[in-house]
């Protein structure tokens, strides 16, 4: 089946220390998003891709970047995580951003 | 910029009863899109129905519904014989049509709980 693929499912790294998260599709979605989810809250978006092109939430952090090498793959780089940013990370994919989106499992990354 | 408003925080229904969900939402925007996206406890986001606002029929999808209101700017869902397994937190989201515009707004969350 055709899906979103988030690993790992759970991450735990020391404050300051980076991380990466990465998530994959075989969608072949043209975007692809990330979202910070606290806690009973709704998810926030922290940027996307539309196919290269990279969109940046103006109130994301400088210390979340991202990268796409390719179609299938995005990764969420934390450069510097601080007890702040524990949070599910979601991944999310569209076809052309005009439709749904489809939803990974989530990473759930705890900062020590 | 437009805002997307859940008034319910909590709801819990018996099992098979019928229950209603309120979203509105706030746009100057013509042309967009309503969701209601599921989360059920520990397991990924799933879109439960979609509306598009040109289209005056309200989406139905097995016992999902909406009640969209255009002038109201309101958009509820109806959920009908209530499971267990639709226990979950529901986001109602909003979404400008068209290229460049592929943000989702979010309201703040409706968890729903069905009781046995």
């Amino acid at each position: 089946d055709a899906m979103v693929i988030q690993n790992p499912r759970y991450q735990v790294t020391q404050f300051g220390k980076p991380v990466t998260l990465s998530c994959s599709q075989t969608l072949n979605h043209n975007v692809m998003y990330w979202y910070q989810q606290k806690s009973s809250q709704a998810p926030k978006l922290l940027f996307h891709y539309y196919d290269k092109d990279f969109n940046n939430e103006a109130d994301t952090p400088d210390n979340f970047q991202s990268r796409r090498p390719n179609t299938s793959f995005c990764f969420l780089d934390i450069r510097s995580p601080g007890l702040g940013d524990a949070a599910m990370y979601l991944c999310a994919t569209s076809r052309d951003g005009d439709g749904e989106q489809y939803f990974g499992p989530g990473t759930r990354l705890t900062v020590t | 910029a437009q805002t997307v408003t859940q008034s319910q925080p909590e709801m819990s229904v018996q099992e098979a009863e019928t229950v209603t969900l309120s979203c509105t939402y706030d746009t100057s925007e013509s042309n967009y899109y309503l969701f209601w996206y599921k989360q059920p406890p520990s397991r990924q986001m799933i879109l439960v129905i979609r509306q598009e606002a040109y289209k005056q029929q309200n989406a139905t999808e097995n016992r999902f519904s909406v009640n969209f209101q255009k002038a109201a700017k309101s958009f509820s869902l109806k959920i009908s014989d209530s499971q267990l397994g639709d226990t979950a937190m529901y986001f109602c989201a909003f979404k400008v049509s068209g290229f460049g515009n592929e943000k989702l707004t979010f309201g703040t969350g409706t968890r729903l709980t069905i009781i046995p």
